[in-house]
C-alpha cells in the first residue's frame, strides 16, 4: 500500500469555522490530489499540486484552499465550512503526470458541518 | 455535466458467476481509462486501466473492454467472489493533464452466495 495518511480521519465542525485537512505521503511522488465524494456525484478533482508551492484548481475548488510547502504534506484548508462542504476527502498521489498514471488514494477524512 | 457515466448504481450477482460493470463517457479525448474499487471507509484502490489504442486488458479475473466508437468500456469479473464485492468506479483521463481523473458515479456490486 501506498504510504498516504489523512488526518484528522473524522471531523464534526460547525457552520462558518475555518478547517484543515492534512495529507502526508511518504512515497516522494511529486503529485498530490484533493477529491471529495458524494452520493450521486463519485469523486471530483478539488485541487492538486505538481510539486511544492505549485498548485491549481479542480472542478470544485470554489470555498477551498491549498498548500504545499514540502513534498510530502499537502494541506486542504476550507476558510468557512459550510453545510455543502460536508462530505468524505481523499488525498491522492501520483508520480507521473502522464494519463494513465495510477493515483493512489489515502483512507479519506469524514468531515460533518453543522 | 457528467463526462463519464456509470448508469448502474448497484448490481448484484452470484458467487462463482460474471459480473460485468458497465460506463459510458462523453469526451472523445479521453486517452486512458482505469477501474477503482472501494470498500467502505477505505480509499479507492487500482483495479486495472486500458489505453484508448487498445481494445481490452485482461489481468488475470477481470478483464477491461473498451469500444471507442460507442464511447463504451465494460468491466468483466469471472468468475465473481465474495471479496469483490464493493463499489468501482470507472475514471478516465486526458494526456497532459498531470493525472487528473473524471469519475463516474460508481456501481454497488453485490456478490451473494
Amino acid at each position: 500500500d501506498a504510504g498516504i495518511t489523512q488526518s484528522p480521519r473524522h471531523k464534526v465542525t460547525e457552520t462558518g469555522t475555518p478547517v484543515t485537512l492534512r495529507c502526508h505521503q511518504t512515497e516522494n511522488h511529486r503529485y498530490m490530489y484533493w477529491y471529495r465524494q458524494d452520493p450521486g456525484h463519485g469523486l471530483r478533482l478539488i485541487h492538486y499540486s505538481y510539486g511544492v508551492k505549485d498548485t491549481d484548481k479542480g472542478e470544485v475548488s470554489d470555498g477551498y484552499s491549498v498548500s504545499r510547502s514540502k513534498t510530502e504534506d499537502f494541506l486542504l484548508t476550507l476558510e468557512s465550512a459550510t453545510s455543502s462542504q460536508t462530505s468524505v476527502y481523499f488525498c491522492a498521489i501520483s508520480e507521473s503526470r502522464l494519463a494513465g498514471g495510477i493515483l493512489y488514494f489515502g483512507p479519506g477524512t469524514r468531515l460533518l458541518v453543522l | 455535466d457528467q463526462q463519464v457515466k456509470q448508469n448502474s448504481p448497484s448490481l448484484s450477482v452470484q458467487e462463482g458467476r460474471i459480473s460485468i460493470l458497465n460506463c459510458d463517457y462523453t469526451n472523445s479525448m479521453f486517452d486512458y481509462f482505469l477501474w477503482y474499487k472501494k470498500y467502505p471507509a477505505e480509499g479507492p484502490t487500482f483495479l486495472i486501466s486500458i489505453s484508448s489504442i487498445k481494445d481490452k486488458n485482461e489481468d488475470g479475473r477481470f478483464t477491461v473492454f473498451l469500444n471507442k466508437s460507442a464511447k463504451h468500456l465494460s468491466l468483466h469479473i469471472v468468475p465473481s467472489q465474495p471479496g469483490d464485492s464493493a463499489v468501482y468506479f470507472c475514471a478516465a483521463s486526458l494526456t497532459g493533464t498531470a493525472s487528473k481523473l473524471t469519475f463516474g458515479t460508481g456501481t454497488r456490486l453485490q456478490v451473494t452466495l
